[in-house]
C-alpha cells in the first residue's frame, strides 16, 4: 500500500561523525517535512521542502528532496550530543488533508 | 502563546473504563489531529479535523471518538479501553493539512 519509509531505523554514531537519514514515498509529495522527537518529548517541525530538486540548510542540518519528488534526505554534519532524537519525515500522501509520517530514525551518540 | 495543550499527562485505566483526551490550541489553526505513538511504529493518525464542525477518520480509528468542540477544542474519547490502546497520545494542530504540524506534550496512557 500507500506509505512513506524510513532507513535507517536506528543509527548509533560516535560525536562529530556525520548522520544521515533517507525517506522514500510510494508516491510523488507535494512536499515533505520533516520533524525531530527528542526523547520523552513531542515532535517538533524543523523545515518543508516544496521544490523538486530543493535543497535547505540549517546550521549543520542539510536537506534534500528528490528530483521525482518520492524522496528527501537529511544529513547532519559533525554530530554533537544535542543531535540525539528520532527525526521523522512527513508528507500529504493522502490529499492535502492530512500527513503520513515516516517509520522515524532514531540516533544516539556516543561521547 | 501556550501553543498546544494536552490533558491529562498521564492516565492508568483498567480494561473497559473510559476517558475523555483534552487537547487545545491558541494559534487560531484550522486544523487538528490525534496521533498515537507506539515503539517502533512512528506516529498513526487516529481521527483529524480538517476544519470546525468536520471531523474524519485517519489510519487507526476503531475504538476511539472524536469531538471537535470548537476551533480551539478537540477531544478524543476511549468508550471501552483495551490494553492494545496502551500509547502514547500526541494531538496536533496546523493551518491547514499540508502545512507544519504544532505537538503537545502528549498523553502517556497505560491500560490494564
Amino acid at each position: 500500500g500507500q506509505q512513506v519509509m524510513q532507513i535507517p531505523q536506528y543509527q548509533h554514531v560516535q560525536e562529530g561523525e556525520d548522520f544521515t537519514t533517507y525517506c522514500n514515498s510510494s508516491t510523488t509529495l507535494s512536499n515533505i517535512q520533516w520533524y525531530k522527537q527528542r526523547p520523552g518529548g513531542h515532535p517538533v517541525f524543523l523545515i518543508q521542502l516544496v521544490k523538486s530538486g530543493e535543497v535547505k540548510k540549517q546550521k549543520r542540518l542539510t536537506f534534500q528532496f528528490g528530483e521525482a519528488k518520492k524522496n528527501s534526505s537529511l544529513h547532519i554534519t559533525a554530530t554533537q550530543t544535542t543531535d540525539v532524537g528520532t527525526y521523522f519525515c512527513a508528507g500529504p500522501l493522502f490529499g492535502n488533508e492530512k500527513l503520513t509520517f515516516g517509520t522515524g530514525t532514531r540516533l544516539t551518540i556516543i561521547p | 502563546n501556550a501553543g498546544v495543550t494536552q490533558t491529562p499527562k498521564f492516565q492508568v485505566l483498567k480494561t473497559g473504563q473510559s476517558m475523555t483526551l483534552q487537547c487545545a490550541q491558541d494559534m487560531n489553526h484550522n486544523s487538528m489531529y490525534w496521533y498515537r505513538q507506539d515503539p517502533g511504529m512512528g506516529l498513526r493518525l487516529i481521527y483529524y479535523s480538517a476544519s470546525e464542525g468536520t471531523t474524519d477518520k485517519g489510519e487507526v480509528p476503531n475504538g476511539y471518538n472524536v469531538s471537535r468542540l470548537n476551533k480551539r477544542e478537540f477531544s478524543l474519547r476511549l468508550e471501552s479501553a483495551a490494553p492494545s490502546q496502551t500509547s502514547v497520545y500526541f494531538c496536533a494542530s496546523g493551518l491547514a493539512g499540508d502545512y507544519e504540524q504544532y505537538f503537545g506534550p502528549g498523553t502517556r496512557l497505560t491500560v490494564t
